[in-house]
Formats: C-alpha cells, sequence, structure tokens
C-alpha cells in the first residue's frame, strides 16, 4: 500500500504571496490532519478533515484554510505569506477521525523569502 | 496552557547503552501518550501508544512507561545501534472526538559507534 504523498516536496515563494500544498492520504484512509513543524515549536496542529468536512482546527490564523475533496485527497492554502510561515507542513493520515494512529507524509518544506 | 517538555534537545549515547529519553507534561489529562520517530526530511513515523491506565510497554528493543501522577513517560532502547539516531517525539492525545494530539519538541539521538 502506498503511504502519504505530499506535492510539493520544497516550495520559495516570497512574503505576500500565497501557496496551496497537497496531500493524498494511503488508499482507505478518509481523515486528513495537517501540522507545522518549525524548530522552535515543534509539531503545531493546523486542522483535521474527514468526509470533506473540516472536524477541528489549531490555533492559527484565518490565514491558513483547507479542504478535502471526495476521494479524501486534501489541499491546504496559506495565503499572504509571512516569514514565520516557513516551515516543514506535514500532513498525516487515519482511516477515521481521531484515531490515535496516524501516518504521516514526508512533508512540504517551505520556505518564504 | 498545555504543555509537554522532552529532557533534552540532543543526547548522545554509545552503541550498545540504554537511552533514556523523557517527556513531561503539565496542565494535561491526556488518554493516551505516543511515541514516534522523526529522520531527517521526513515525517515522523509512529513507535508506540501507552494508554493512561498502563504502566509499560514493549516492542522489541523499546519500552515506553508512563506515570500518571508523576506526569512522565520515558521512552528506553535497550541495545542501542547508530541506525537508531533520529528525533524521537512524544505526543499526548485524548480519548473520543477529533484530533487533539499535543507534540513536543523531540530529543534528538545521536548513537556513538
Amino acid at each position: 500500500k502506498a503511504g502519504v504523498t505530499q506535492t510539493p516536496r520544497y516550495l520559495i515563494k516570497t512574503r505576500g504571496q500565497q501557496v496551496t500544498l497537497s496531500c493524498s492520504p494511503i488508499s482507505g484512509h478518509r481523515s486528513v490532519s495537517w501540522y507545522q513543524q518549525t524548530p522552535g515549536q515543534g509539531l503545531q496542529f493546523l486542522f483535521e478533515y474527514f468526509s470533506e468536512t473540516q472536524r477541528n482546527k489549531g490555533n492559527f490564523p484565518g490565514r491558513f484554510s483547507g479542504r478535502q475533496f471526495s476521494n479524501s485527497r486534501s489541499e491546504m492554502n496559506v495565503s499572504t505569506l509571512e516569514l514565520g510561515d516557513s516551515a516543514l507542513y506535514l500532513c498525516a493520515s487515519s482511516f477515521l477521525a481521531g484515531e490515535e494512529t496516524q501516518y504521516f507524509g514526508p512533508g512540504t518544506r517551505l520556505l518564504v523569502l | 496552557s498545555q504543555k509537554i517538555e522532552q529532557n533534552s534537545e540532543a543526547l548522545n549515547i554509545q552503541e550498545g547503552k540504554t537511552a533514556t529519553l523523557t517527556c513531561n507534561y503539565t496542565n494535561y489529562s491526556p488518554a493516551y501518550l505516543q511515541w514516534y520517530r522523526q529522520d531527517p526530511g521526513r515525517g515522523p513515523v509512529f513507535l508506540l501508544l501507552i494508554r493512561e491506565n498502563e504502566k509499560e510497554k514493549r516492542k522489541e528493543r523499546l519500552k515506553v512507561t508512563f506515570d500518571t501522577t508523576l506526569k512522565q513517560s520515558l521512552f528506553h532502547i535497550t541495545a542501542s545501534q547508530p541506525a537508531d539516531s533520529a528525533t524521537y517525539l512524544c505526543a499526548l492525545g485524548n480519548s473520543g472526538g477529533y484530533q487533539k494530539v499535543t507534540f513536543g519538541t523531540g530529543t534528538k539521538l545521536q548513537v556513538i559507534p
């Protein structure tokens, strides 16, 4: 079974731009969660989607948004990029929402200049 | 607010010895605690889960303890090998509902041959 895939793997943007990241969960998994990982803050929860609905949201500004499609693939969007948005963005999938064990993708490394 | 502390940012240990990593938390009553391994440029990989009513769990060379009175988990790798070198993350989760996992910032373990 293929693992969680994320595209693109690396991205360079400038301040003020917007970015869209994509995540394809493990086949059959219907829940996708997104995390931001930085050296100072560690892994921080952004949001979780299940059956195309956002089920839970972390403490991030409204510039961070996401969606999930009927095939469970998910995208997250960050608008008006700031330097502090430079991070590794990870998505994780599980069969059901709120499952204890999540399977992480390799992440998208975003650098904002 | 909830806080998770992992004992040190980095830990160096001689090959063959037992590595012990610590995860302390405050202002939290987790239903379970997880340990993940993360290699550079990759997403975290789930290793072990221990529930609030369990004291100890083992998997091959790995052992996790969970003391809800001390609010602490210890993660042991026995007979450590250079291949065990990685960053180890602890994560605390609530039961039920949707994704509510909080991660520590991790401990980077280096096993020296």
